[in-house]
């Protein structure tokens, strides 16, 4: 079975400073990822996809299938980026998608 | 245009009462979801409806039952609740892009049982 897991429940850094979050997938399949943000009181929301290899928020993510890592990462954190990160792998079955999330990243950016 | 919108947002329930949660999309999406957010559990997927009349279940769907009235509504019925369902629920709708379906979530119901 599919499995999604992010190590870290929190991750504290500096404002200013370089931004990894954690993900590590377990599928036999070829895999489709995610990465969804919840801001404080928000509901949650795509920040990026593998597949379209795209840039957010000055956010990047790539999938590594040799050590089945999708790691979201950026180079200067900000403080709006504080928030709840959820990794997730999708399974596409014949009747909608499957979505398999990690058990969730809170970062934390301090001053 | 509202999106994924979900009734009500907050709830107490006693033990054994029964309740529906609400969920409408106004987005035309055929695939809509439930999930559940539990503090070191991440979201777990309850049931999914891949296109109006049709429901499956999901990882957790014990305890709970789903209707696809229509296209735009998906609801999730608790007949018995069980503090063990004290959770926060999300409803989603996907959307096809890029060979890849997205998935967008309301805003969530708090659910308490006492």
């Amino acid at each position: 079975a599919q499995r999604v897991t992010q190590p870290e429940k929190l991750l504290s850094v500096f404002k200013g400073a370089p931004v990894e979050l954690k993900c590590n997938y377990s599928y036999s399949g070829s895999p489709e990822l995610f990465w969804y943000v919840q801001y404080s009181r928000q509901r949650l929301q795509l920040l990026l996809r593998h597949i379209s290899r795209e840039s957010i928020k000055g956010f990047t993510a790539d999938l590594n299938k040799g050590e089945t890592s999708f790691h979201l990462k950026k180079p200067f954190a900000q403080e709006e980026d504080s928030a709840m990160y959820y990794c997730a792998l999708s399974i596409l079955t014949g009747g909608g998608n499957k979505l398999t999330f990690g058990t969730g990243t809170q970062l934390k950016v301090e001053l | 245009n509202a999106g994924v919108t979900q009734t009500p947002k907050f709830q107490v329930l006693k033990t054994g009462q029964s309740m529906t949660l609400q969920c409408a999309q106004d987005m035309n999406h055929n695939s809509m979801y439930w999930y559940r957010q539990d503090p070191g559990m991440g979201l777990r997927l309850i049931y999914y409806s891949a296109s109006e009349g049709t429901t499956d279940k999901g990882e957790v769907p014990n305890g709970y039952n789903v209707s696809r009235l229509n296209k735009r509504e998906f609801s999730l019925r608790l007949e018995s609740a069980a503090p063990s369902q004290t959770s926060v629920y999300f409803c989603a709708s996907g959307m096809i892009a890029f060979d890849q379906e997205t998935q967008y979530f309301g805003p969530g119901t708090r659910l308490l049982v006492l």
